[in-house]
């Protein structure tokens, strides 16, 4: 079966410190992968994906995310943190050939100190 | 374009009455997700809908939750009876899948349920 994992359950970090929150998945075959970003008390909202192509994927709000496909990975990455990016983090995987399921990681908690 | 569109948007209930969630999916889109989300447990996939038709529901708690999907522009996901435990944010949430690649989940804002 697929999982997704994420490295980290809670990370805090000051205004202007780069970002980098794990995700590994376990899937041998083609995958889709995502970024959904849940702002407190909103719904899951799309980041970025991953499809196919260049493995460095650019996203809004100057996220990005890199696939290794050798590490079954696809960190999510940002330069420097702002305080509106202050939510909490899923990563989800969709495989191609196994059903048409999406599988969300655990989420990790980001806050950012002002 | 309208998104995935859920009522209630909150709803506060005593224990042992039905609850009923509605959910239109985003138009065009084949496949219909539940998900419930509390802080103990995160974020949980209940049922998922391809075509109109339950693909997995070995994520619906117990026998008192049911869902049904009608058409391909409603779904319903019902609680009878409400227990305290189901208090939870429901999310819907859809997409256009069929084999291609590149398909993206969009979620609704969700129902906010409170058992008391």
């Amino acid at each position: 079966a697929q999982s997704v994992s994420q490295h980290n359950h809670h990370v805090i970090l000051s205004e202007a410190a780069s970002l980098e929150l794990g995700c590994n998945y376990s899937y041998g075959g083609t995958v889709n992968l995502f970024w959904y970003v849940q702002y407190p008390g909103q719904h899951l909202q799309l980041l970025l994906k991953y499809f196919s192509g260049d493995p460095l994927v650019k996203g809004i709000k100057g996220f990005e995310a890199e696939f290794i496909k050798s590490k079954f990975s696809f960190n999510l990455r940002k330069p420097s943190v702002q305080w509106s990016d202050t939510a909490e983090y899923f990563c989800a995987v969709n495989a191609n050939n196994y059903g048409q399921n999406f599988v969300f990681g655990p989420g990790t908690r980001l806050s950012v100190l002002p | 374009d309208a998104g995935v569109i859920q009522s209630p948007r909150h709803e506060v209930t005593e224990m042992g009455q039905e609850v009923t969630l509605r959910c239109k999916p985003i138009s065009g889109h084949n496949s219909l997700f539940w998900y419930r989300q509390t802080m103990m447990r995160g974020l949980e996939l209940l049922i998922y809908f391809n075509n109109n038709v339950p693909i997995d529901d070995s994520g619906m708690p117990e026998d008192r939750f049911s869902a049904k999907m009608p058409n391909a522009s409603f779904s319903t996901l019902k609680i009878q009876p409400s227990e305290p435990r189901d208090s939870a944010v429901y999310f819907c949430a859809s997409s256009q899948q069929g084999g291609r690649p590149g398909n993206t989940i969009y979620f609704g804002e969700g129902s906010w349920l409170t058992v008391v």
